[in-house]
């Protein structure tokens, strides 16, 4: 079955700092893919970055990567020089085929940053 | 904004009432989903339509149905209400109906809440 584990609940980082949330993953097929949503107080879900596991590169959109490490089932997240803006819920989540597209969610990092 | 209108942003109701929550995917979106996010269960799958016809079901409840109009927008019927059905539900829409490595874009959501 597939699953998604998010080992940190929450998280502390200073403005302007790097950070890295991490995901692992579990699964069996070849074809799937690995996302990264926000989900701010406000409660929307919002879209950060997107791999595949074919993709050779690892996913980059601003001051988003996705550190893809296929052999270890690895999808982290890295946000680089942090902002007050940045404080929110942080989900990970898989895309698999069973039937039609299904995504399951790991249970979500709380990032704070602090001024 | 991902182009993903949910409609009501919240709703009061009731146990034992009826409540729809609405949704209209981006444009050009063939596939809407529908997401429970809860405390306990944290993101759970419902259920997927694409272009009117029902794909996949996930853990969507008896008392729960849902449909996929020609407009595309779909609807999400909830009955019999009880007190653990209160939630945030989102509703998610993507271009084609089933790649594992296809984007889905999440609407506002619509926070339920049952008294």
């Amino acid at each position: 079955a597939q699953k998604i584990t998010q080992t940190q609940p929450g998280m502390f980082v200073q403005e302007k700092e790097a950070v890295t949330l991490d995901c692992t993953y579990d699964t069996s097929d070849q074809s799937y893919g690995l996302f990264w949503y926000k989900q701010p107080s406000s409660g929307e879900m919002i879209f950060l970055i997107y791999q595949g596991s074919y993709d050779e590169q690892n996913a980059t959109e601003g001051r988003y990567s996705l550190n893809f490490q296929k052999a270890r089932k690895s999808a982290n997240l890295v946000i680089s020089a942090s902002q007050l803006g940045d404080s929110a819920m942080y989900f990970c989540a898989m895309s698999y085929l069973e039937g039609a597209q299904k995504l399951v969610f790991g249970q979500g990092t709380r990032l704070t940053i602090n001024p | 904004d991902s182009g993903v209108t949910q409609t009501p942003k919240h709703l009061i109701t009731a146990t034992g009432q009826r409540v729809t929550l609405r949704c209209s995917p981006r444009s050009g979106d063939l596939s809407v989903y529908w997401y429970q996010q809860s405390l306990d269960q944290g993101l759970q799958f419902l259920i997927q339509y694409y272009n009117g016809e029902e794909r996949a079901k996930g853990n969507i409840l008896e008392r729960f149905s849902a449909q996929q109009f020609p407009d595309l927008h779909s609807e999400l019927n909830l009955s019999s209400l009880e007190l653990g059905d209160s939630a945030l539900y989102f509703c998610a829409s993507s271009a084609l109906p089933g790649r594992a490595n296809e984007k889905l874009f999440f609407g506002s959501g619509t926070q339920l809440s049952v008294l």
